[in-house]
């Protein structure tokens, strides 16, 4: 089993639809979680980081449910710049730190 | 402004040509990282650095070097580059690990071993 795992899309949607993305961790004991964003091509960039009591930011809205293993990206009102790849990020505590990528969700917002 | 830059960006080689692809921050940051992307497999970890002249292996070492001579640059080297290495490489810095999970990333360099 992947220690993080993400449908790999794509996920096609228009312009002003909410889509919602989840991932799944293998280790309880991760620490932390962050939502990164890839442009095609383009170094991954930190889009939010993920908190126990969900946190939200503008337009997106991440949420985290330890008893499950999982952790949610909620997009609204979705705009054309919003295509890219969404990485999921856990920090896991395996004896020493380690920062595990997913390997990304593809969306692709269209007119 | 701050940020990570490598050098190449783009690269062409041919089978056991020796290559060094450089990493260089100027946000004074502890902890540096290489990593490889390919289709499928997401980031993977190659080297990480948690400070000068301290250097230890990721998930996938195998055929790669670094140095830790100074708090900026992070050196990925390839002493005898094969196909399987082919890929995108990115070098990635934060403060320290485990602080915050941003990670601040270059441009990547897309590396083809003929």
């Amino acid at each position: 089993r992947k220690e993080v795992e993400q449908d790999p899309g794509p996920f096609n949607v228009p312009e002003g639809a909410t889509v919602a993305f989840n991932c799944t961790y293998s280790n309880s004991a991760s620490q932390s979680f962050f939502w990164y964003r890839q442009d095609c091509r383009k170094e991954p960039k930190l889009l939010m980081s993920v908190y126990s009591s969900g946190n939200e930011d503008g337009r997106f809205t991440a949420q985290l449910n330890r008893a499950s293993q999982y952790i949610s990206l909620l997009i609204r009102d979705s705009k054309l710049s919003d295509s890219a790849t969404y990485l999921c990020v856990v920090l896991m505590n395996t004896g020493f730190q380690k920062l595990v990528f997913g390997t990304g969700t593809r969306l692709l917002v269209s007119p | 402004e701050a940020q990570v830059t490598q050098n190449p960006r783009y690269l062409i080689t041919v089978t056991g040509k020796k290559l060094t692809v450089t990493c260089s921050q100027n946000m004074n940051h502890e902890y540096m990282s290489w990593y490889r992307q390919d289709p499928g497999l997401g980031l993977r970890q190659i080297y990480y650095s948690m400070n000068v002249e301290v250097t230890d292996k990721g998930d996938v070492p195998e055929g790669y070097k670094v140095s830790r001579k100074e708090k900026r640059n992070f050196p990925l080297i390839l002493e005898s580059p094969s196909p399987n290495q082919t890929s995108l490489y990115f070098c990635a810095s934060t403060e320290a690990q485990g602080d915050t999970g941003e990670l601040f990333f270059g441009e990547g360099s897309r590396l083809t071993v003929l």
